[in-house]
């Protein structure tokens, strides 16, 4: 099994509707993280959480929100889908222990299309 | 403004080839640099990771260099496989006691039998 584990891992939605993407993770590191990819783009930050307690928004979080309900559960929500923010969404983790050299340890990812 | 810039978009190279892929930055104050390889529909997964002290790092037949100087990094395949085909992603941290991460756009090769 995937140590960073994202669900769906594809989803086809409607303009307006709810979508929630979720991650959660075996590694046991405090620090999550969720990306956007687009194509020639580099992954971009949406938001990140620390610790359970802890969130703050990355470069590009209008439109969307998170929760961290558990160390090891990090989900994603778009309140309201548009088309643009039709991607390839990865959540990733981090241990704080190892910040200074900031690896990262990435889910399969989950690509959401907005009609 | 911190940006991480990659050459070239994408290469195809013929299988036992070598080649290499460039990464220019201009981020302030600078911690390490790693280079990323991410297959086709999978997460990025870290090869090499640089700091400011080292200039070469081999992972198996990949070999990242750094100039700190000029800011300026590689990573030299050699005698490419056709599991080799992926996007390379050269990513930099910044140093702000904070997180703060640039990713570049990456380089996806393709290598032919």
């Amino acid at each position: 099994d995937a140590d960073v584990t994202q669900t769906p891992r594809n989803r086809i939605t409607k303009t307006g509707k709810r979508i929630m993407l979720e991650c959660s993770q075996t590694k046991g590191h405090d620090r999550m993280y969720w990306y956007r990819q687009d194509p020639g783009l580099g992954l971009r930050l949406i938001y990140y959480s620390f610790d359970v307690k802890d969130i703050n928004k990355g470069e590009i979080s209008d439109g969307y929100s998170v929760s961290r309900q558990a160390q090891a559960k990090f989900s994603l929500s778009l309140e309201s889908a548009i088309p643009n923010q039709t991607a390839l969404y990865f959540c990733a983790t981090s241990d704080s222990r190892l910040a200074r050299t900031g690896e990262l340890f990435f889910g399969e990812g989950s690509r959401l299309t907005v009609l | 403004k911190n940006q991480v810039e990659q050459s070239p978009q994408s290469l195809i190279i013929l299988e036992g080839k070598n080649c290499t892929l460039q990464c220019n930055y201009t981020v302030s104050p600078f911690s390490n640099l790693r280079w990323y390889k991410q297959d086709t529909g999978r997460g990025p997964v870290s090869l090499t990771i640089m700091t400011f002290s080292e200039n070469t790092k081999s992972n198996g037949r990949y070999t990242a260099t750094l100039d700190a100087d000029t800011k300026q990094s590689s990573l030299h395949i050699t005698a490419s496989q056709l599991s080799d085909s992926a996007s390379y992603i050269c990513v930099v941290s910044v140093n702000t006691g904070g997180f703060k991460t640039i990713f570049g756009a990456g380089t996806r090769l393709f290598v032919k039998a």
